[in-house]
């Protein structure tokens, strides 16, 4: 069973750049997975911030930026705002028409 | 515009038969694939499969094949998932969403609350 890998919690200060990371537990994750970053906000439905790896959907900010450093997928956050706390998903794709999300990271800015 | 828009929140008991749909507008209905999302309460997003909605293919997470079923009725762009009988695990927000053209998912539906219980 295909594990992919996040951190469950991590703390950026206002301002402040954080990078998450999306990994496989067995193998490397590359740009043949198309890695999207998806967010969510308590009772609501995920938003994708970032597909096929790099490239941000229609009205995200440019603050949100990813890339595949090393074996892993990452989501980076340069200036980080109050309203960024939430949680992020990485979902990759497997091939044969199946995806796998992440365990999802729990942000908080403060 | 393009808008998913999902049916409302259920309430059932362990047992019984339910489908939920999600009806696609602002675009081809039948051009892009639909994918079905899980969240347990508190947990994560999980994959559980998808349904070409032009001839109703479909790839299913094998962790519910054969749990919950995917269909399509292209004819008034929505698509269904349907349980045959539920489990109190069931108990969730499912979501639908389009895939896009790079292996995303580019517009999500607003979630169905699922409840089993007895």
């Amino acid at each position: 069973q295909t594990v992919v890998t996040q951190e469950p919690s991590f703390s950026v200060s206002p301002g402040g750049t954080v990078t998450l990371t999306c990994g496989l537990r067995s193998g490397s994750v590359s740009t043949s997975h198309y890695p999207s970053w998806l967010q969510q906000t308590p009772g609501q439905a995920p938003r994708t911030l970032i597909y096929n790896t790099n490239t941000r959907s229609s009205g995200v900010p440019d603050r949100f930026s990813g890339s595949i450093l090393g074996n892993k997928a990452t989501l980076t956050i340069t200036g980080a705002q109050a309203d960024d706390a939430s949680d992020y998903y990485c979902v990759l794709y497997m091939g044969s028409g199946i995806w796998v999300f992440g365990g999802g990271t729990k942000l908080t800015v403060l | 515009e393009v808008q998913l828009v999902q049916s409302g929140a259920e309430v059932k008991k362990p047992g019984e038969s339910l489908r939920i749909s999600c009806k696609g507008s602002g675009y081809s209905f039948t051009s892009q694939w639909i994918t079905w999302v899980r969240q347990m309460p508190g947990r994560g997003l999980e994959w559980m499969g998808r349904i070409d909605p032009s001839d109703s293919f479909t790839n299913y997470n094998p962790s519910f094949q054969g749990h919950v079923t995917v269909s399509v009725d292209k004819s008034i762009s929505t698509a269904y998932l349907q349980w045959s009988s539920l489990k109190a695990s069931d108990t969730a927000i499912y979501y639908c969403a389009r895939q896009g053209d790079y292996y995303d998912f580019d517009y999500w539906g607003q979630g169905t609350l699922v409840t089993v219980s007895s």
